[in-house]
C-alpha cells in the first residue's frame, strides 16, 4: 500500500502565476488534510476535504485559495496568483476515517518557492 | 482557541543520553495528542497517540506521557541515537468534526555521534 503522495515534490512560480498542488491520499482513506508550514513557522491547517465535499476549511485564506477532492483523481489545492509570502512547504494528510483514536499519514510536502 | 507550545526549540546531546522533550497545551478539553517525527525534506511520521483517558503510551525507547489538567505532554527518549536527529512535534485536534490538529511549532534535536 503506498504512502500519501504529493507531487510536485517541488515547485517554482513566478509572482502572479498559478500553482496546482496535487495529492493521492493513501488506499481506502476518504479524509483529507492540508497543512502548510511557513519558514521558521509551525505547520498550520488549512483544509478539510471528504470525497466532493468541503468539511472544514476555517484554515484556508479567504482569496486566492481553493481545495477540492473529487470522486475520482487526487485532491487539489489551487494558489491563483502567488506572492512572496504563499513560499512554503504544503502538506497533505490522509486517514481512512476520523475519531480520537485516529491517526493521519502526512505525504513528503511540496516546496512551493514564488519569485 | 488553542495554543501549543513546545520547548526547547532546540537540543544538542550527546548519543547515549537520555532526553525529556516537552509540550504544552491551553486548552484541556482534548481527545487525544499526538507525537510526530520530521525529517528534514520529508512528511511527518506518527510516533505515539495518547487517548485523553490514557497517561501514558510506549513504543521501543520512546515513552510519553500526558498530563490533562496541566495542559502538559513529554516525549521521553532513551538512550539517544544518531538516527533519533530530527525535529519533534506534538498536535492536538483542532474539533470533533475531523481529527485536523493544532501542531506546537517543533523540537529541533542533534544527537552527536
Amino acid at each position: 500500500n503506498a504512502g500519501v503522495m504529493q507531487n510536485p515534490r517541488h515547485l517554482v512560480r513566478r509572482r502572479g502565476q498559478e500553482a496546482r498542488l496535487r495529492c493521492s491520499p493513501m488506499k481506502g482513506h476518504s479524509h483529507v488534510y492540508w497543512y502548510r508550514q511557513l519558514p521558521e513557522e509551525g505547520l498550520k491547517f488549512m483544509v478539510y476535504l471528504q470525497k466532493e465535499n468541503i468539511i472544514d476549511e476555517s484554515g484556508m485564506p479567504k482569496e486566492r485559495f481553493s481545495a477540492e477532492f473529487p470522486k475520482e483523481g487526487p485532491s487539489i489545492l489551487r494558489i491563483q496568483q502567488v506572492v512572496r509570502g504563499d513560499s512554503a512547504a504544503y502538506f497533505c494528510a490522509s486517514s481512512p476515517r476520523t475519531g480520537p483514536e485516529e491517526t493521519q499519514y502526512f505525504g513528503p510536502g511540496t516546496r512551493l518557492l514564488v519569485l | 482557541k488553542q495554543e501549543v507550545t513546545q520547548i526547547p526549540a532546540a537540543l544538542s546531546v550527546p548519543e547515549g543520553e537520555n532526553l525529556v522533550l516537552n509540550c504544552s497545551f491551553t486548552d484541556s478539553a482534548i481527545y487525544n495528542l499526538q507525537w510526530f517525527r520530521q525529517d528534514p525534506g520529508k512528511g511527518l511520521t506518527s510516533l505515539l497517540l495518547i487517548q485523553s483517558s490514557q497517561r501514558e503510551q510506549t513504543s521501543g525507547r520512546l515513552n510519553a506521557s500526558l498530563d490533562k489538567s496541566s495542559g502538559r505532554s513529554t516525549l521521553y527518549i532513551a538512550a539517544s541515537q544518531p538516527g533519533d536527529s530530527a525535529t519533534y512535534l506534538c498536535a492536538v485536534p483542532v474539533s470533533n468534526t475531523g481529527n485536523q490538529f493544532y501542531f506546537g511549532t517543533g523540537t529541533s534535536l542533534t544527537v552527536i555521534p
